[in-house]
């Protein structure tokens, strides 16, 4: 299985910063791997695909880049509604492997 | 707009067997281009996929769950379900029915999530 490690587990910020979260595959999945957004008690949003796509209706504060086995996204301007938690998510083979989380909290 | 709903007993005895459904509505799931899949999050942990299902009757499961899961159709109702057998308490997750795209391998719509104890 493809093991995707994201770091930090969790993130301390305020309103208005730029934070950066990364995800690291075990081994190389190209540009296949998509980030999600997770609200307390809700199912997970999909935020981006293919690494850097951001699907329709999600902000422009939002981006993804990375190949290979390194991967980012950046929320540029911090806003309330955005603490809540990011996981990474691979498409490259099956299993099909999520990493483990990392919370933005204020 | 699709939506997934899911339904079932929250409250499952160690050994049994899991029971999930998911209905489907603002689309067909016979119409192809999606694979319809479950996924697990056990409390206050990350995601875990568990299998998929086409609507040809095409099955691919995790292969860490392989031997427990399977994961069926019913057209007529525009439903897919789960079942997970021989269940302990690290069965206990909250489960989720997704729809991921026959040409990407992410999830765009989910339901909202079940909550499954496993508890005598």
């Amino acid at each position: 299985d493809i093991q995707m490690t994201q770091s930090p587990s969790t993130l301390s910020a305020s309103v208005g910063d730029r934070v950066t979260i990364t995800c690291r595959a075990s081994q190389t999945i190209n540009s296949w791997l998509a980030w999600y957004q997770q609200k307390p008690g809700k199912a997970p949003k999909l935020l981006i695909q293919k690494a850097s796509s951001l699907e329709s209706g999600v902000p422009s504060r939002f981006s993804g880049s990375g190949s290979g086995t390194e991967f980012t996204v950046t929320i540029s301007s911090l806003q309330p509604d955005d603490f809540v938690t990011y996981y990474c998510q691979q498409y490259k083979s099956y299993p099909y492997t999520f990493g483990q989380g990392t919370k933005l909290e204020i | 707009q699709v939506q997934l709903q899911e339904s079932g007993p929250g409250l499952v005895k160690p050994s049994q067997t899991l029971s999930l459904t998911c209905t489907v509505s603002g689309g067909s799931i016979s119409s192809g281009g999606y694979y319809w899949s479950w996924i697990r999050q056990h409390p206050g942990k990350g995601l875990e996929w568990i299998g998929y299902i086409y609507y040809r009757g095409n099955t691919y499961y995790n292969p860490s769950l392989e031997s427990r899961v399977t994961i069926s159709l019913d057209t007529s109702k525009n439903q897919f379900s789960l079942k997970l057998s021989s269940v302990t308490a690290a069965d206990t997750a909250v489960f989720y029915c997704a729809r991921r795209t026959v040409s990407a391998g992410l999830f765009d719509y989910w339901g909202q999530g079940t909550l499954v104890t496993v508890s005598s």
